[in-house]
Order: structure tokens, then C-alpha cells, then sequence
């Protein structure tokens, strides 16, 4: 089955910095997701983005299905971007079985 | 909109009680799922649903159940508790497949 990876694992930042979080792909999708999770554990949908690049506030997102990686990019990071990003898959193709990554965990010292 | 809804927040059981994990969403969502989280290995499927009446297997289905009798309700059933379904649960749903995904709080079950 597809295989999805995130890197880098852990990520350390002061507040302030730029920072760019990785996912790869083994096979072509149709819808890739990220989502955020905050240390009380909540899941929040950051970015439905098959194909292109949008941006919300200072977070930005670009997929390039053909290469088969996503990257999230964070701008002034704060202290509140802190907790786990997802990225999620579909197993194949027009199936509604998602496959989540295993996140990059960030930390964002003030 | 209340969006995704999961009680309990906290449940602890014996091994062997059964229990039932509720999940409401107000959004008139078709798609809906259920996840459990654990320590390093990311999200997992349990169980789907593409509309009322219509459920199917995710990746990890052994040991719980499903019904989808509303468009607005998807409860998922722990029929004889163990020790290895200790994790948290998260319900999600989203308007069509394909489409954004919205979870709940989630729901941290122990099993003893």
C-alpha cells in the first residue's frame, strides 16, 4: 500500500523563526490533507491541497503530485504553532480510507 | 454549528465491559470515521461511513462496530474490552468524500 513519511521528525524552534515540514508519498493521490494537533490534543484541518499551493495567514502549503511531496511552510512561527502536523492520503485512488503520516512534532520557544 | 461532537472525553473499563463511544455532527456531513490515536504511530481507521445505512471496514476494525442509522450520528461500539484498545478516539466527518476532514475532541479510553 501507499506509504506516507514526514520529516524532519522533531523540530525546535525560537519564536520568530521560518520553518518548512516535509511529506512524502510513494504513489499518486488525489487529495493530501495537514492538520494541526495542539498539546491539549485537539485536531485541527490546516489545508485540503491535492495539487498547487494555497496560504492562510503565515502558513502556506504547496503539493507537487507529479513529484509526490507536500511541504507546509510556517512564517513567524509562535509559540501557539506548537503540537504535531499530520499529513494524511488516501490509500488509493477513489477511496475514503485516509492514511496519516506520523507527524512532525514542534516545539516553539518563546 | 457545534461541528463534531464525542462524549465521553474519559472513560476507563474493565477488560471484557462493552461500551459505546458516541458521535454526532451537525454540519449534514455524508462521510464520517473513526480513528484511534497511539503513542507513535499517527492516526488509524477504524471504521467509515459514506452516508446513512452504509458502513465499511478501515484498517483496523477487529474488535469494534459500527451502525449508521442517521446522517447525524455514528457511534462506535467496543463489544468485549481489551487491553490493547487502550488509545484515544477521534470521530471525523467531512461533507463528501474527497473533501476537508473536521474531527472531534476525542475520547481517552483506558482499559484495565
Amino acid at each position: 500500500g501507499i506509504q506516507v513519511e514526514q520529516s524532519p521528525p522533531d523540530l525546535i524552534l525560537q519564536e520568530g523563526a521560518n520553518s518548512t515540514l516535509r511529506c512524502n508519498f510513494s504513489d499518486s493521490v488525489n487529495n493530501l490533507q495537514w492538520f494541526h494537533q495542539n498539546p491539549w490534543g485537539q485536531l485541527i484541518n490546516l489545508f485540503y491541497i491535492p495539487s498547487g499551493t494555497k496560504q492562510n495567514g503565515r502558513l502556506s502549503a504547496t503539493t507537487v503530485a507529479t513529484e509526490r511531496y507536500s511541504l507546509l511552510y510556517i512564517s513567524s512561527s509562535q509559540t501557539t504553532d506548537s503540537g504535531v502536523y499530520f499529513c494524511a492520503v488516501p490509500v488509493s485512488y477513489n477511496t475514503d480510507k485516509l492514511i496519516f503520516g506520523t507527524g512532525t512534532r514542534l516545539q516553539v520557544f518563546p | 454549528n457545534a461541528g463534531v461532537t464525542q462524549t465521553p472525553k474519559f472513560q476507563v473499563l474493565k477488560t471484557g465491559q462493552s461500551m459505546t463511544l458516541q458521535c454526532a455532527q451537525d454540519m449534514n456531513h455524508e462521510y464520517m470515521s473513526w480513528y484511534r490515536q497511539d503513542p507513535g504511530m499517527g492516526l488509524r481507521l477504524i471504521h467509515y461511513s459514506v452516508g446513512a445505512g452504509i458502513t465499511d471496514q478501515g484498517e483496523v476494525p477487529n474488535g469494534y462496530n459500527v451502525s449508521r442509522s442517521t446522517t447525524e450520528d455514528f457511534p462506535l461500539r467496543l463489544l468485549s474490552a481489551a487491553p490493547s484498545q487502550t488509545s484515544v478516539y477521534f470521530c471525523a466527518s467531512s461533507y463528501e468524500r474527497d473533501e476537508k476532514l473536521f474531527f472531534g475532541s476525542g475520547t481517552q479510553l483506558s482499559v484495565l
